[in-house]
């Protein structure tokens, strides 16, 4: 199957900080890359929808302004955190599609962010 | 408001017996449901999908079977292995309005097969 990478696997910082999560699609291009956030115990929830070359779409409750998306290619999307603060600290895992429609989703290996 | 409710946190189960993994959802306007496996700190991956057209699909030891009426699926492993243990994740889609199909997700279910 196609291979999605996060970087950094896992990352801690100071509250105030931003953080940057990159998600890559190794060996096919994505037109369509999707955030997550699961907390221990909880669904995946779904905090946005990326297409390349476009702005990202924020499901409901999720503060754009906080998480900045940026789609630039059809292999790298990234995700910054900014001004984070300990209620951040999650689970944050990217998947990538190869096509529109209802093709499958591929998930990365996730990034455990912890905000001290 | 959880559209997609696995009400089983965890099962546990003796290897060579059936695993039955259950899903209830909400919204009618699903038309397409995935289960996906996820081990400790690594993203889920993919196992078997099944669109609402049909109300059985199958692949290997794993079976998805849907009854739309009830709103309910369910996830068949038979035999049951050890490797099996992880966390199973149902999911279900809808189209929207730009055309984007996005998946909810339901909170899980963990799996342990004893050996």
């Amino acid at each position: 199957g196609a291979v999605v990478s996060q970087h950094p696997s896992w990352v801690i910082c100071k509250s105030g900080t931003s953080v940057k999560i990159e998600c890559r699609s190794l060996d096919f291009q994505a037109t369509t890359m999707f955030w997550y956030r699961q907390f221990p115990k909880q669904s995946l929830m779904l905090m946005a929808t990326s297409n390349e070359g476009s702005k990202a779409t924020y499901e409901q409750g999720v503060e754009k302004d906080k998480f900045l998306i940026n789609h630039a290619s059809l292999t790298l999307s990234t995700l910054t955190v900014t001004s984070a603060h300990p209620e951040d600290s999650s689970f944050y895992i990217c998947s990538a599609r190869v096509a529109s429609g209802r093709s499958e989703q591929f998930f990365g290996p996730g990034t455990r962010l912890t905000v001290l | 408001d959880q559209q997609v409710k696995q009400n089983s946190p965890s099962l546990s189960v003796q290897e060579g017996r059936i695993s039955i993994l259950n899903c209830d959802y909400t919204n009618s306007m699903f038309d397409y449901f995935l289960w996906y496996k996820k081990y400790p700190a690594e993203g889920p991956t993919f196992l078997i999908s099944i669109s609402s057209i049909k109300d059985k699909n199958e692949d290997g030891r794993f079976t998805v079977f849907l009854n739309k009426s009830a709103k309910h699926l369910s996830l068949h492993i038979v035999p049951s292995q050890p490797g099996d243990s992880a966390v199973y994740f149902c999911a279900a889609s809808a189209p929207v309005t730009s055309g984007t199909y996005k998946y909810i997700f339901g909170t899980g279910t963990r799996l342990k097969v004893l050996a």
